[in-house]
């Protein structure tokens, strides 16, 4: 079974205007940390925002937030004010527990247009 | 801080040759993990190394190995390279293994078998 779903294979946002991706997870873990990454063009994974399980409130990273619902085992990732150079693959991941590897989902493509 | 450091940035094999990528996680990160990003497939985890020990393990074959110096820089060697190997190449570190450590990512090694 998936552990990181991401239903969006493709996204379009005009500039200036906010969009979210959605990342649904499966874990039985009580411990585990959620992340999203940015990949542009260029190759590189650029580390976004964290959610930890215990966290109760949403995390925030500048015009990036994180709505975590836990007992839905949802963590969209809401991007505020879209800009052209938003324009990039995204990653949904999970971390459980303690030395175990991150899941990534499929990504999410979102084009942000002018 | 310095980031992760992949090297080489691009490399051109052929068919049957090996290969040796190395990386450089950021100062004080024990954790290394490699992945391998084709379109087909996506994001997968090919290993990932703490204190010179290797610690989880994806499903790849033999021919795919890695290991860790004790100065936690790592690298990934791939013995008779097949066509299917072409891929980017993604380091990345974390400062342990605790489910609310984040990855860092380098910018990758893009692989081209011929």
């Amino acid at each position: 079974a998936q552990k990181i779903t991401q239903t969006q294979p493709g996204m379009f946002v005009q500039e200036k205007e906010a969009v979210t991706l959605d990342c649904t997870y499966d874990t039985s873990d009580q411990s585990y940390g959620l992340f999203w990454y940015k990949q542009p063009s260029s190759g590189e994974m650029i580390f976004l925002i964290y959610q930890g399980s215990y966290d109760e409130q949403n995390a925030t990273e500048g015009r990036y937030s994180l709505n975590f619902q836990k007992a839905r085992k949802s963590a969209n990732l809401v991007i505020s004010a879209s800009q052209l150079g938003d324009s990039a693959m995204y990653f949904c991941a999970m971390r459980e527990g303690y030395g175990q590897n991150f899941v990534f989902g499929p990504g999410t493509r979102l084009s942000v247009l002018p | 801080k310095a980031g992760v450091t992949q090297t080489p940035r691009y490399l051109i094999k052929t068919r049957g040759q090996q290969v040796t990528l190395s990386c450089s996680p950021i100062s004080g990160h024990r954790s290394v993990s490699w992945y391998q990003q084709t379109p087909g497939q996506g994001l997968q985890f090919l290993f990932e190394y703490f204190s010179e020990t290797q610690r989880n393990k994806g499903n790849f074959p033999g021919r795919f190995s890695g290991r860790q110096f004790s100065n936690s820089r790592s690298e990934m060697n791939v013995s008779t390279l097949e066509l299917g190997d072409s891929a980017l190449y993604l380091c990345a570190s974390s400062l342990e293994g605790a489910y609310n450590s984040p990855l860092h990512f380098g910018n990758g090694t893009r692989l081209t078998v011929t």
